[in-house]
């Protein structure tokens, strides 16, 4: 079974400063993918970024970033230079195995609060 | 059409009815999953279509809840004998098979009275 755990419910910040959303995840698969999604108030689940468990090089989508520490089975999201409109419920997400489709694991989410 | 659809966006129904919610996915992709999501939660999954056929429906919680794709294309999930416990948001996605990301809809809000 895959798992995965967002221990920050909330988290706070001020425009323009980076921030961290912490993701650790657990699975038997040797074979597996992490993604990072965004909430925003209406509802819909937008993807941010990848990061496939062989790749060699952490992930990066213009302002967000992944640091994939696969020894610790974390898999953390950072937002450079936060913007007002990256207030949102973030999730971290798992589809363990070898191909490219299948379920995602979800985690319970943290809500980013960007401060002006 | 330009992204995923789903219909209706809200719904609420009285406890012991039937209800069909549907989701039109992006032209072409072949995987459709259906989530589940219930207040301050991350979404759960319930089902996955690769084409016609469910090939995973591991997460479906009993047998009141069943989704059809029979054309590869829209799905149903299809709720029976509603219950309090079923209202939640549900979500629909899809993918281009061989492609990493999912493509969400905006949801139905299904309210069990």
């Amino acid at each position: 079974a895959q798992k995965i755990t967002q221990t920050q419910p909330g988290m706070f910040v001020q425009e323009k400063e980076a921030v961290t959303l912490d993701c650790t995840y657990d699975t038997s698969d040797p074979s597996y993918g992490l993604f990072w999604y965004k909430q925003p108030s209406s509802g819909e689940m937008i993807f941010l970024i990848y990061q496939g468990s062989y790749d060699q090089q952490n992930a990066t989508e213009g302002r967000y970033s992944l640091n994939f520490q696969k020894a610790r089975k974390s898999a953390n999201l950072v937002i450079s230079a936060s913007q007002l409109g990256d207030s949102a419920m973030y999730f971290c997400a798992m589809r363990a195995g070898g191909t490219s489709y299948g379920k995602l694991t979800f985690g319970q989410g943290t809500i980013l609060t960007v401060h002006p | 059409g330009a992204g995923v659809s789903q219909t209706p966006s809200n719904k609420v129904t009285e406890k012991g009815k039937y209800v069909e919610l549907r989701c039109d996915p992006i032209s072409g992709h072949t995987a459709l999953y259906w989530y589940r999501q219930s207040l301050g939660q991350g979404p759960e999954f319930l089902i996955y279509f690769q084409g016609t056929g469910a090939a995973d429906d591991s997460g479906l919680p009993n047998d009141r809840f069943f989704a059809v794709r029979p054309e590869g294309s829209v799905s149903t999930l299809k709720i029976q004998r509603t219950e309090r416990g079923d209202s939640a948001v549900y979500l629909c996605a899809s993918s281009l098979k061989g492609n990493t990301e999912a493509f969400f809809g905006q949801g139905t809000r299904l309210t069990v009275v």
